[in-house]
């Protein structure tokens, strides 16, 4: 079956600080993979997405990289601020299929404070 | 341009009772795809429709039903409720349905099953 596994289920840090989040997949084969950020109250919004031949990509103080041979992508943030306070999904999506067969990490809550 | 906007936003119903949310898409988009997020569960993929034809379905119960019209608004449907259907309902757009399209989430409808 396939799953993606996010890490750490929660986070508080710093204003100013950097923090890095992962992201675990067994999608196999393998077509793309996005960082979404959700607002409290708000839907996900597409922060990254990235390709299996990617390895990086970034997206202002966010950068994600990916490594398709261990199925694994961080999603680094740089200069926190109050405003990344927030949920990060990781979605995966497979080589075949529509946004059925999208597969959605249960995501990491960030909390940046002062 | 206007977002995905979603009506209501929150909604409190009892058990056996049925439900109708709206979404209303960027203007232009054709596609349109709903979610349920709990969050124990993370995003499901419930159904997703493309010039008025439902192109995919998730791994929910025949109560959950979805509509979308001619001006691409969509609808879905969920009758009988059960407590389990307590979740924040997040409907996408996107202009076609593919690989690397970005979806558009809206801000969900909140439900509340008593």
């Amino acid at each position: 079956k396939n799953q993606v596994e996010q890490s750490p289920q929660s986070l508080i840090i710093l204003e100013g600080k950097n923090c890095t989040l992962q992201c675990n997949y067994t999608v196999s084969p393998f077509s793309n993979l996005r960082w979404y950020k959700q607002d409290t109250g708000r839907g996900p919004v597409s922060l990254t997405i990235m390709t299996f031949s990617e390895n990086t990509k970034s997206n202002g103080r966010y950068t994600a990289t990916l490594d398709a041979d261990t199925k694994q992508s961080s999603l680094h943030i740089t200069a926190s601020q109050l405003s990344d306070s927030a949920s990060y999904i990781c979605v995966v999506r497979p080589d075949t299929g529509t946004a059925s067969k999208l597969t959605f990490g249960t995501g990491t809550r960030l909390q940046v404070t002062l | 341009k206007a977002g995905v906007t979603q009506t209501p936003r929150y909604l409190i119903k009892t058990r056996g009772q049925q439900v109708t949310l709206s979404c209303s898409p960027i203007s232009g988009h054709r596609s349109v795809s709903w979610y349920q997020q709990t969050p124990g569960q993370g995003l499901q993929f419930l159904f997703e429709y493309f010039s008025e034809t439902q192109r995919n379905k998730g791994n929910f119960p025949g109560r959950f039903s979805g509509r979308q019209f001619s001006n691409s608004r969509s609808e879905m449907n969920v009758s009988t409720l059960e407590l389990g259907d307590s979740a924040l309902y997040l409907c996408a757009s996107s202009l076609v349905s593919g690989d690397f399209e970005t979806q558009y989430f809206g801000p969900g409808t909140r439900l509340l099953v008593l």
